[in-house]
């Protein structure tokens, strides 16, 4: 059983309307990574952290949506004006110091969001 | 620019039979390879990894990976399939930036 905890495991938006993910990476990662799967199995990363700063991000991630790992809270990820083609599993992953660096990442069971 | 392939969208086998799914790669320089397990609704679960050394990597539940330079290759393989086995599996490369880059999948039904 996945330790990386995602929230809402479903959620439901219409166009234009905000969706809000959580994640609690697994204890004692500091590192944590967001990627978008579709329906064609293709994965977009979208940003990374490590501890409360951002690492990595794409152009799509710093226009309409947002990110954050605060401390002692779990990371979010929102998405500020929902489109259709924002349908996926989005899918939170943490790693230990150096864990991403060889390519071992531990995934949540995602939020599968839907806009109609 | 690092791509990661998976040339078979879909493999079927029977249960006790041996499989083994084919992934290629393209970057030029040192690259961490890595297979991933999605079942059916689930997140993605770590298989196994190859960096360096012995090129015959040994992973869970049964799997192994052979890396090769010469074909930029990383093909998983199993002896003998469980009906547990189904499920869609990503190979992952990690080349010079931070982020994983995935294939896009292979679907493996075992039949009993």
């Amino acid at each position: 059983n996945s330790k990386v905890i995602q929230t809402p495991r479903y959620l439901v938006k219409g166009q234009g309307q905000k969706a809000k993910m959580r994640c609690i990476p697994e204890k004692g990662h500091p590192v944590v990574f967001w990627y978008q799967q579709n329906k064609n199995n293709e994965f977009k990363f979208l940003i990374n952290f490590q501890n409360q700063e951002v690492l990595q991000q794409i152009d799509m991630t710093e226009k309409r949506f947002s990110a954050e790992c605060p401390s002692n809270s779990p990371c979010s990820l929102e998405i500020q004006s929902s489109e259709a083609g924002d349908s996926a599993l989005y899918l939170c992953a943490s790693s230990p110091w150096g864990g991403a660096d060889t390519g071992q990442l531990y995934f949540g069971e995602g939020s599968k969001l839907t806009v109609l | 620019t690092q791509t990661v392939s998976q040339s078979d969208a879909h493999v079927t086998v029977f249960e006790g039979d041996s499989v083994e799914l084919r992934c290629n790669y393209s970057y030029g320089g040192s690259i961490y390879l890595s297979w991933y397990i999605q079942h059916h609704g689930r997140g993605l679960q770590f298989l196994l990894k190859y960096y360096s050394g012995n090129p015959v990597v040994q992973g869970v539940n049964g799997f192994e990976a052979e890396f090769s330079k010469s074909d930029s290759s990383f093909h998983l393989r199993k002896a003998s399939v469980h009906w547990s086995d189904s499920a869609v599996y990503f190979c992952a490369a990690r080349g010079g930036g931070r982020a994983l880059i995935f294939g896009t999948g292979t679907t493996v039904s075992v039949s009993p």
